[in-house]
């Protein structure tokens, strides 16, 4: 079982260039999500996909953008990056059963200089 | 308002000791979801527990247990027995109704030999 797969796992960007993270599923998730992590202030939700065809903005959108291609695959772009877009970056699937966890993908590593 | 806060940024416990966890949140909801993570330094993200708000009894996992104090809008992980493995960081998260997930800022576990 695959699970939450991310792409790419380290990733390095000058300032101003843009770069697509692609995340895919293969559990049948309803659910998609982008996270943050920063040192010191845990994960923060991005955007989230509840279902297929909807998008949300999370706590700290700006500079980014997403595509719910279908129900596996959900990608976060950043169409100009910046220094303070130095983070890691992980994608996350859940069923919609309140009861049912988020599963991660490993996570990609990005640097923006 | 944080809704999760976890108000110890470091923990150390002996190797075979049990350690406390502390998690309290905020919700207005009636309906909702607590999850405990372990993020080890390998970075990914593990599922260790859920506990509903409807439940009565507090989840236990193995050697995890969650004391759900619900009228206090606590839900702290206790780790029985500490190995050297549970050295890592132990993030706490609600899921409300709307399907987003909350984290915490998280707790740095050391076991000490």
């Amino acid at each position: 079982n695959a699970g939450v797969t991310q792409t790419p796992k380290f990733q390095v960007l000058k300032t101003g260039q843009s770069m697509t993270l692609q995340c895919a599923q293969d559990m049948n998730h309803n659910s998609m999500y982008w996270y943050r992590q920063d040192p010191g202030m845990g994960l923060r939700l991005i955007y989230y996909s509840a279902s297929e065809g909807t998008t949300d903005k999370g706590e700290v959108p700006n500079g980014y953008n997403v595509s719910r291609l279908n129900k596996r695959e959900f990608s976060l772009r950043l169409e100009s990056a910046a220094p303070s877009q130095t983070s890691v970056y992980f994608c996350a699937s859940s069923k919609l059963d309140s009861s049912s966890p988020l599963h991660f993908g490993n996570g990609t590593r990005l640097t923006v200089t | 308002a944080q809704k999760i806060t976890q108000t110890q940024p470091g923990m150390f416990v002996q190797e075979k000791e049990a350690v406390t966890l502390d998690c309290t949140y905020d919700t207005s909801d009636q309906s909702y979801g607590l999850f405990w993570y372990k993020q080890p330094s390998s970075g990914e993200m593990i599922f260790l527990i859920y506990q509903g708000s409807y439940d009565e009894q507090n989840a236990t996992e193995g050697r995890y247990s969650l004391n759900f104090q619900k009228a206090r809008k606590s839900a702290n992980l206790v780790i029985s027995a500490s190995q050297l493995g549970d050295s890592a960081m132990y993030f706490c998260a609600m899921r409300e109704f709307g399907n987003q997930f909350y984290f915490g800022t998280g707790t740095s576990l050391t076991v000490i030999p």
